[in-house]
């Protein structure tokens, strides 16, 4: 069955400093890969997503990730962090044909003044 | 705004009683998914409806149901709610599959 890891449950960077949030699925077959931002109190919201095409993927706030098949990873960056970044980022998987999505466990960011 | 909806937004139940939570989407998407949210384990996936007229089980749907009642609409029944219930529920819709998920803004259930 699929499975996605999230390495780091919290990670903290100084603003404008480099954000790199670690994702690793488990299927041989490249599957849609999704990160999504959770803000205090609110449900989640789409930041970029991979299903085919380009490998690095550019999403919303300056984040953005790259596909790699040998490694079967899905991180994702920011060059510079804002202290409005701070939320916690969850990574997405689906296996191509499916409806189901598995979500890592979550990375809570935290941005240092 | 479009998106979805959900209610209420806080409910304390005891145990054994039952509650319906509500879902709405006015974006005319197709899939639509129940989620609950524990500390330390992410989301994890209750029921969903691939589209209107069909529900499936997902990895949790142990004293749940669930009620696709059009297009727009998904209800979650807690029949007998127990403490270990106790969640963070959120409703999210896709267009379909390959597409992300809009959530909704979460239902925050304690049960005592």
């Amino acid at each position: 069955a699929q499975s996605v890891t999230q390495l780091g449950s919290h990670v903290s960077v100084s603003e404008g400093a480099l954000v790199l949030l670690r994702c690793n699925y488990s299927s041989s077959v490249p599957p849609h890969l999704f990160w999504y931002v959770q803000y205090p109190n609110q449900g989640l919201q789409l930041l970029l997503k991979y299903t085919t095409g380009a490998t690095l993927v550019k999403g919303i706030n300056g984040f953005e990730a790259e596909f790699k098949k040998s490694e079967t990873s899905f991180h994702l960056t920011k060059p510079s962090a804002h202290m409005s970044d701070a939320a916690e980022y969850f990574c997405a998987v689906s296996d191509r044909g499916t409806y189901k999505y598995i979500f890592g466990t979550g990375t809570r960011l935290k941005v240092l003044a | 705004n479009a998106g979805v909806t959900q209610t209420p937004k806080f409910q304390v139940l005891k145990t054994g009683q039952s509650m319906t939570l509500q879902c709405a989407q006015d974006m005319n998407h197709n899939s639509m998914y129940w989620y609950r949210q524990d500390p330390g384990m992410g989301l994890r996936l209750i029921y969903y409806s691939a589209s209107e007229g069909t529900t499936d089980k997902g990895e949790v749907p142990n004293g749940y149901n669930v009620s696709r009642l059009n297009k727009r609409e998904f209800s979650l029944r807690l029949e007998s709610a127990a403490p270990s219930q106790t969640s963070v529920y959120f409703c999210a819709s896709s267009r379909d599959r390959g597409h992300g998920y809009t959530f909704g803004s979460g239902t925050r259930l304690t049960v005592v």
